[in-house]
């Protein structure tokens, strides 16, 4: 596709819930990377994924949080047991390359909100 | 610790009234400094990105400047059009070895016409 593609667009769910968010990156990007925005903070780097390699996922920030990508293409990032704490943007971003300086392009992300 | 910090938080101008923003950053080894536009409810959309100190960048009324601990973004005779979210961010190590960016807070632009 011409942009990163993220679906669903916008996620209300009750604590305990578990939520999967998924990711189109742009077609021939081996690069993908999930990041969240909380409110008023910055983004915050979660997982990487890059071609087939053991995806990076030294940013998870705890045991709830999953992601999957079969190859080149969508990737899922999945939360179980969802705290209020976990309501943000996560956003989604591929890179052409792996190489260094490559600029990440991102998705608009999906608004979780978490009652 | 690799860190970004973007001043002022807001900035409000009138329109063709041009100003600077401001992003300090801490890096160990500089791989790229990026520079990042979000409109409300949308994600970030790149703008340039700059290697080495000296290094300038331009597009439209934006121009983007580097040292060794700064970047600026200046913006000439700004238009309404160009309010915006405005993200630094920096390409850091990630504990697993991997590259990331590491964001700044961002700085809200509002040009009034």
């Amino acid at each position: 596709g011409a942009g990163v593609s993220q679906s669903p667009s916008n996620k209300v769910t009750e604590k305990g819930k578990d939520v999967e968010l998924r990711c189109d990156p742009i077609s021939g990007h081996t690069a993908l990377y999930w990041y969240r925005q909380r409110l008023g903070q910055g983004l915050e780097f979660l997982i990487y994924f890059q071609g087939n390699s053991a995806p990076d996922k030294s940013g998870l920030p705890s045991d709830r949080f999953s992601a999957e990508r079969t190859g080149e293409s969508v990737s899922t990032l999945t939360i179980q047991r969802t705290q209020q704490e976990d309501s943000a943007v996560y956003l989604c971003a591929s890179r052409r390359t792996g190489l260094s300086g490559e600029p990440q392009h991102f998705g608009d992300g999906t608004r979780l909100s978490i009652l | 610790e690799d860190q970004v910090t973007q001043s002022p938080e807001a900035l409000r101008l009138q329109e063709g009234e041009s100003s600077s923003l401001n992003c300090s950053y801490t890096v160990s080894g500089l791989r790229g400094l990026f520079w990042y536009r979000q409109d409300p409810g949308k994600g970030p959309e790149f703008l340039f990105t700059l290697y080495s100190a000296g290094e300038e960048k331009e597009k439209e009324r934006l121009k983007a400047t580097l040292t060794k601990k700064e970047s600026f973004l200046h913006i000439t005779a700004p238009k309404p059009e160009d309010s915006a979210t405005y993200l630094c961010a920096v390409q850091a190590v990630t504990q697993g070895g991997s590259e990331k960016l590491v964001f700044g807070k961002g700085m809200k632009l509002t040009v009034n016409p």
